[in-house]
């Protein structure tokens, strides 16, 4: 099956600091790939959607200079957290569409801690 | 945004008991109802894709439902056994994105 790596899979941070995660396909081109946030006992919640070689769109409420998305090629998304605040600490994860399909395959997620 | 909800939130079953979840979604701009298995400190896995009114799918002990007219789906898990213990999601897909809700979180105690 298709499989997506997401790195680093944990992450404490000073307040202040950026933070950069990776999304990789690792044996399918992906088109597009989503970003997902997760509060504790809440649902996933997008963030934006990045598709290769053209700028994310981002949901309403998500600053997009605070959360820089580069999909710089098909296999890679990257998300950066930029000065980084205790209440950013979430579990972000993203997920990878392959061609024309609506199949997402998920990456295991990052847990951020801001400190 | 879609409100997409799960209940229960959290279930207990004894190995062997069959049980179900729900899913409930707006019926407006829908596409197609998506549930996922979520394993801790793994990638959430496709379960189902479900699309027309009507659809039934199956895999194995588990299957699901889907009414796109009264916007609900009901996920079965026939005979639970230890190894189904995990986070099920369901997300509602429309216009391009997923709306998820917040999952059931399911222990089967052998």
């Amino acid at each position: 099956g298709a499989v997506v790596s997401q790195h680093p899979s944990r992450v404490i941070c000073k307040s202040g600091t950026s933070v950069k995660i990776e999304c990789r396909s690792l044996d399918f081109q992906a088109t597009t790939m989503f970003w997902y946030r997760q509060f504790p006992k809440q649902s996933l919640m997008l963030m934006a959607t990045s598709n290769e070689g053209s700028k994310a769109t981002y949901e309403q409420g998500v600053e997009k200079d605070k959360f820089l998305i580069n999909h710089a090629s098909l296999t890679l998304s990257t998300l950066t957290v930029t000065s980084a605040h205790p209440e950013d600490s979430s579990f972000y994860i993203c997920s990878a569409v392959a061609g024309r399909g609506n199949e997402q395959f998920f990456g295991p997620g990052t847990r951020l801690t801001v400190l | 945004i879609l409100n997409v909800e799960q209940s229960p939130q959290s279930l207990h079953v004894q190995e062997g008991d069959s049980t179900n979840f729900t899913c409930s979604f707006p019926s407006s701009n829908f596409y197609a109802l998506h549930w996922y298995r979520w394993e801790t400190a793994k990638s959430p896995e496709a379960l189902f894709v479900m699309t027309l009114n009507g659809d039934e799918k199956k895999k194995g002990r588990i299957s699901a439902t889907l009414n796109t007219k009264e916007g609900y789906s009901y996920l079965y898990i026939k005979g639970s056994q230890p190894e189904d213990s995990a986070t099920y999601l369901c997300a509602s897909e429309g216009s391009g994105k997923f709306y998820f809700g917040s999952g059931t979180k399911l222990n089967v105690k052998p």
